[in-house]
This record gives structure tokens, sequence and C-alpha cells, in this order.
């Protein structure tokens, strides 16, 4: 089945610093992947989407970034932090329209 | 465009009582409906789904949704709740059936039980 890996689950990060989060996913091929991010007590904000190797859809301006150099891969990176991209980041992936898989999630703080 | 809306934000209800949590949907394609709960600090974990056969469909702790295709909804319904079940709730759609379709969520519905 489906297995979803995300770390680390926590990080504590200093505004101006870089960040690189990443997902790797088993269990299946050329799945879709996804970013989300939630701020405390909101809702899920979608922030990346990729269909395939290269191919990634931003959904929201921002002062992230994301990339898929593998099918199983995905990264999001931020090149200086702000305090507003705090928050609960989750990855996410679908296949064969099914449904959708979670990882744990990271807590990033950034202070 | 395809949209999912849950039209509470909050639920609270005593232990012991039902609870309904409201999802209507727009899409102007055939959609699969899902329910996800997330637990404090976790990611999301699948509750129930509707992908097609019966509008009823039934999770293994006693919660249930209903498919309403005329409504465009998929209420989520429990006849009695635990202290458990104090999670936050997500309604959500993939339409059409292509293997390229995005899953759309709600904003949630934080369902508080009080003892």
């Amino acid at each position: 089945s489906q297995t979803i890996h995300q770390w680390p689950a926590t990080l504590v990060q200093p505004v101006g610093s870089p960040l690189s989060l990443e997902c790797t996913v088993e269990g299946t091929s050329n799945p879709n992947l996804y970013w989300y991010r939630q701020a405390a007590g909101r809702g899920l904000q979608l922030l990346f989407y990729s269909v395939g190797i290269g191919q990634i859809s931003s959904e929201v301006p921002q002062n992230l970034s994301a990339s898929r150099p593998q099918d199983r891969q995905f990264i999001l990176s931020s090149k200086k932090l702000l305090l507003s991209d705090s928050g609960f980041y989750l990855c996410a992936l679908t296949d064969r329209a099914t449904e959708a898989f979670f990882g744990q999630g990271t807590r990033l703080t950034v202070v | 465009a395809q949209s999912v809306t849950q039209l509470d934000s909050q639920v609270p209800v005593f232990e012991e009582a039902p609870v309904e949590l409201r999802c209507n949907y727009s899409s102007s394609v055939s959609v699969y409906l899902f329910w996800y709960v997330q637990y404090p600090n976790q990611g999301l974990q699948l509750l129930l789904k509707y992908l097609s056969g019966s509008t009823l469909v039934e999770s293994i702790n006693g919660f249930e949704a209903e498919f309403n295709k005329s409504q465009t909804s998929f209420h989520l319904r429990k006849p009695s709740v635990h202290i458990s079940d104090t999670a936050e709730y997500f309604c959500a759609v993939i339409p059409g059936y292509s293997s390229a379709s995005k899953i759309i969520f709600g904003s949630g519905t934080r369902l508080s039980i009080r003892p």
C-alpha cells in the first residue's frame, strides 16, 4: 500500500534561514503529489501540486518553492524564511483518483 | 470550477449526543467524495469514501455519510459521539475520473465533545 515519509517532524528555524522539507513515497508510481500548509486553527492551504517529474503548479504566490526531481520525491524549499512561514506542513499523494494519503506532517516554527 | 463548502467551522456537542457535519460541493463533472479526520499534530486519515454504488457509506468507528446528488451534499453523521471523536474533519472531492484530477478540500470542521 501507499506510504508517505515526511521529515523532520518538528523544525525550529530563524528568520532568514533556508528551508528544505523532503517527502518520499512508496508503494505507487507516478502519483500526484501535494504540499499543504495549516496555520494554527486554520484549514488546509494547497501550496504546490505536481502530476509528474519536473511538473509543479503553484497555487498561491509566496516565499516558497517546490521541486520534484524524482517520481517519488517532492521537496519544499525556501531561500529565506519569514515569520509567516510558520505552520504545519503536510505532504500528500493521490493515485488513480481513488483517495489521498498523507504524511505525518512537519511542524515548522520560524523564530 | 470545483469547490467544497463545510458550513460549520466548529461544532460543539455533548458526549453520547448525535452529530452532523455538513458538506456541500460544486462540480460540473461527477466526483468521488471523502471525509478525512485529523487528530492534533497528525496528518489526515481517511474516514470514509464514496466512489460508486450505495450512496450510504460507513466507517469502522460508527460514522456514516450519504451522497445526495440532487443536493450536491455529503454530510457526515454519527448517532452517538465519544470523547475520542474530538478532532478536525475535512470533506474532500476528486472531480472527474482522470488520474490527473486534483483533490479539493473543504475548510474543515472542528468537532469538540463535552463530557
